[in-house]
């Protein structure tokens, strides 16, 4: 069965400093892996996503994740943390019939 | 371009009740999946509609049910609402690009 896990309830770093939120998953076959940020009671948006090709993804806000084969890993990454990127982070696969498998979530917390 | 369209936003009901939550998708989307978001938690697959037929369906029991339009809406209704199906209620609409989400219906069950 497809999963994916984030392994981090809460992120904490200082404003300007780079973060990392970690993303590990487990599937049968070639993995189609999405991040996705939610601010609070609103839905979710997409933040980027890898289907093939290179290993660093480039996506929304200046967010960027690394595709790990080996270490079945899909880190999100920032150069620069911005107090406005405090939010929920989700990692989903995507499973062969299509739906998408979320993590628990963590929640990113930059102070100033 | 509009994106996903939910409704209500918000809603109160009473266990026992019913519910009918209501979902536009983004134009030229032709599939739209239900997802539940409980508290502290990661959105949990409930069921996918395409071509006005479930697809694919999640661990959820039969209370929860749908129905897709030919216009690619789409609608997901609760049964004898229980306690524990206060959630945020998203819909996202999927295209060959990828998914989108929309903000969510707040259902609270009391």
């Amino acid at each position: 069965a497809q999963s994916v896990a984030q392994p981090e309830d809460q992120v904490n770093v200082a404003e300007g400093n780079p973060l990392t939120v970690k993303c590990t998953y487990s599937v049968s076959g070639n993995p189609y892996l999405f991040w996705y940020v939610q601010y609070p009671n609103r839905g979710l948006q997409f933040l980027l996503k890898y289907i093939t090709g290179d290993n660093l993804v480039k996506g929304s806000y200046g967010f960027e994740a690394e595709f790990n084969k080996s270490q079945t890993s899909f880190h999100l990454k920032k150069p620069s943390a911005l107090v406005s990127d405090s939010a929920l982070y989700f990692c989903a696969v995507r499973d062969s019939s299509y739906k998408l498998i979320f993590g628990s979530g963590t929640r990113l917390l930059v102070r100033p | 371009d509009a994106g996903v369209t939910q409704s209500p936003t918000h809603l109160i009901k009473t266990r026992g009740q019913q519910v009918t939550l209501r979902c536009s998708p983004k134009s030229g989307h032709d599939t739209v999946s239900w997802y539940q978001q409980a508290l502290g938690q990661g959105p949990q697959f409930i069921f996918q509609y395409y071509e006005e037929e479930e697809r694919q369906r999640g661990n959820f029991p039969d209370r929860f049910s749908g129905h897709q339009f030919p216009n690619y809406s789409s609608e997901l209704n609760v049964n004898a609402l229980l306690l524990g199906d206060s959630a945020l209620y998203l819909c996202a609409s999927k295209a060959i690009s990828g998914y989108t989400f929309g903000s969510g219906t707040r259902l609270t069950v009391v």
